[in-house]
């Protein structure tokens, strides 16, 4: 079946530490999307990638990075310098055409990080 | 900037209720707009969208139908079972910003009680 990945499902992390969140897709989609999802406040854009070797920054990309060396993986890392980094995480794709998938977001089962 | 506001929640209604959830967007040009369901524990799903002025989505029951004269894309279901528990979330297209990425409203969360 195709779908996206995200793993670990749960995360526990000292402060001070960095982490990074897999996510992987069989979808075949070139766009991939990383939201923060926090109780109240909906979700927020993160980083996103159209297409291999290049990601943009979304609305709350401090202290976030990610890479995107092969289309099926886009993982994130949450730095030391993320203040606030206790979320619950979710990774999208989309197909990145203009036909009857545009702009429809597949998304995966999310990622909870927990700061201790 | 584009932007979506729907009603707070928590609704909370009996077994085979009607529901309706407000949603109502600012946006320049002609948005595609959605309804996306999260049950608990899990991520979004999609549930319905609507990609043109007047166009009615649906979807097990649900129904949601793109007004421009009045930036509405209300929610609505004649029955709600305790299954239809969950948070939903009204989101719109940003075309100004990245293809494919959406806004979304704070989500609103549904108890359907036996």
């Amino acid at each position: 079946d195709g779908g996206i990945t995200q793993s670990p499902k749960y995360l526990f992390r000292k402060e001070g530490q960095n982490v990074t969140l897999s996510c992987e897709q069989n979808l075949n989609h070139d766009a991939m999307y990383w939201y923060r999802q926090d109780p109240g406040q909906g979700l927020r854009l993160i980083y996103y990638s159209q297409i291999v070797n290049d990601f943009q920054k979304g609305d709350i990309a401090e202290g976030y990075s990610v890479s995107r060396e092969k289309k099926e993986s886009f993982p994130l890392t949450v730095t030391s310098a993320q203040k606030n980094p206790t979320a619950f995480y979710l990774c999208a794709t989309n197909p990145g055409d203009r036909g009857a998938g545009a702009n429809v977001l597949t998304f995966g089962a999310g990622s909870r990080l927990t700061v201790l | 900037g584009n932007s979506v506001t729907q009603m707070e929640g928590p609704v909370t209604l009996s077994e085979e209720a009607f529901l309706t959830i407000n949603c109502t967007y600012t946006a320049t040009g002609y948005p595609s707009l959605f309804w996306y369901v999260q049950y608990p524990g899990e991520g979004l799903q999609l549930l319905l969208k609507a990609t043109k002025a007047d166009d009615k989505g649906s979807n097990k029951g649900f129904e949601a139908t793109y007004r421009k004269e009045t930036t509405s894309f209300h929610l609505e279901k004649g029955s709600v079972q305790v299954s239809d528990s969950a948070v939903y979330f009204c989101a719109l297209s940003d075309h100004g910003g990245s293809q494919g990425n959406l806004i979304f409203g704070k989500g609103t969360k549904l108890s359907v009680k036996p």
